[in-house]
């Protein structure tokens, strides 16, 4: 069975220190992508970064990396440089099997302290 | 500007009523699907359209039905609705690429 887990409930940090926000999955799918979202208060979903199982590097988009490692199925988010704008809740998602199918894990608050 | 339109934003329905929840997206995209998220919780699937003409169940459909009217539109329906249907809904599109799901601003439900 396809499965995300995030382990961390809630999360904090001081501004300006970096952050990983944990995330492990479970598929039998060679072929698989994994994401991660950031949920701000007012709700909205917005995309941060994507990781193929098939890349060879870790993806960057500015501030954010995702730490991928393959054997031990985990998908790590890094923040480097916390900004009080990143607290919010984080999703990691999974992109497996048919149809395009996206499955969510519980997520992870984030709250970036001054 | 190009994204995923949701309709209504809040509503509030009677225990028993009716109701279709509406998504578009004009970015062309194949497949759409329909989330819930409940406090506390991730968004679970309830159903999803893979393509035009194409509907299939997701994790959660009990008490939902969908229509994929066209390319464009893919609508949610809630035939009797129940207090356990209380919850934030959130259409998606995607055409299959890296960068993935654009999600709509979300439709706040409450059944009381």
């Amino acid at each position: 069975a396809q499965k995300i887990t995030q382990t961390q409930p809630g999360m904090f940090v001081q501004e300006k220190e970096a952050v990983t926000l944990d995330c492990t999955y479970d598929t039998s799918d060679p072929s698989y992508g994994l994401f991660w979202y950031k949920q701000p208060s007012s709700g909205e979903m917005i995309f941060l970064i994507y990781q193929g199982s098939y890349d060879q590097q870790n993806a960057t988009e500015g501030r954010y990396s995702l730490n991928f490692q393959k054997a031990r199925k985990s998908a790590n988010l890094v923040i480097s440089a916390s900004q009080l704008g990143d607290s919010a809740m984080y999703f990691c998602a999974m992109r497996s099997g048919g149809y395009n199918k996206l499955i969510f894990g519980a997520g992870t608050r984030l709250a970036v302290h001054p | 500007n190009a994204g995923v339109t949701q309709t209504p934003k809040f509503q509030v329905l009677k225990t028993g009523q009716s109701m279709t929840l509406q998504c578009a997206q004009d970015m062309n995209h194949n497949s759409m699907y329909w989330y819930r998220q409940d406090p506390g919780m991730g968004l679970r699937l309830i159903y999803y359209s893979a393509s035009e003409g194409t509907t299939d169940k997701g994790e959660v459909p009990n008490g939902y039905n969908v229509s994929r009217l066209n390319k464009r539109e893919f609508s949610l329906r809630l035939e009797s609705a129940a207090p356990s249907q209380t919850s934030v809904y959130f259409c998606a599109s995607t055409p299959f690429d890296r960068d993935g799901y654009t999600f709509g601003s979300g439709t706040r439900l409450t059944v009381v």
